[in-house]
């Protein structure tokens, strides 16, 4: 199984900072890699997909990047809604999750 | 509006059974693939199942293969999850997920049905 390894775990941001989630593939998947936002008791909402289109209706202060085995998630200018856990997704084979970035306020 | 609505979660006992149903709404569901997946704070975000477009074609995680069964009603726009011989490491909040044009990501998710297995 393909391993993806997030870091940091947990993030402290404030609003108006820019912040970025690294993504690590055990073997290389090309651009098959989705971002998701996850709230608190809330199901996650699809951020990125392709490692660098943005989904439908998603802020253009989100934007991914990357190929191969390493991938990064960049939020400018951190809003208020932006306070969540992010998790990248691998579809090259089967899917596998990374266990997730906690932003938090500083 | 695209919405998915999961049921049927609750407690059962180790050994026990269970089927999930995830309602949708607001697409041509008979076109997508579908998808569950469950989330527990120990392994995080875990793919389970995903059936094709008229149910001949599915795929099970290596963990639940044999005990669990995905299977779909396009006429009623439902998907379902029947889970038999649980286990306490099926416990998790399950959620049923669109697959994005057969892409295997997921662009919509229901809003989660959480089962725990447990004496």
């Amino acid at each position: 199984d393909i391993q993806m390894t997030q870091s940091p775990s947990t993030l402290s941001a404030s609003v108006g900072d820019r912040v970025t989630i690294t993504c690590r593939a055990s073997q290389t998947i090309s651009n098959w890699l989705a971002w998701y936002q996850q709230r608190p008791g809330k199901a996650p909402n699809l951020l990125i997909y392709k490692a660098s289109n943005l989904a439908s209706g998603v802020p253009s202060r989100f934007s991914g990047s990357g190929s191969g085995t390493e991938f990064t998630l960049t939020i400018s200018n951190l809003q208020p809604d932006d306070f969540a856990t992010y998790y990248c997704q691998q579809y090259n084979s089967y899917r596998t999750f990374g266990r997730g970035t906690k932003v938090e306020i500083k | 509006e695209v919405q998915l609505m999961e049921s049927g979660g609750g407690l059962v006992q180790p050994g026990g059974s269970l089927r999930l149903s995830c309602a949708a709404s607001g697409f041509t569901f008979s076109s997508y693939w579908m998808h569950w997946v469950r989330q527990t704070p120990e392994k995080g975000l875990v793919w389970v199942s995903r059936i094709n477009t008229d149910g001949s074609s599915t795929r099970y995680a290596d963990s639940v293969k044999g005990r669990f069964t995905i299977s779909r009603d396009n006429a009623a726009n439902t998907l379902y999850l029947e889970m038999n011989s649980l286990r306490a490491e099926d416990t998790a909040v399950y959620y049923c997920a669109r697959d994005h044009a057969g892409e295997y990501y997921f662009d919509y998710w229901g809003q989660g049905a959480l089962v725990t297995v447990s004496s």
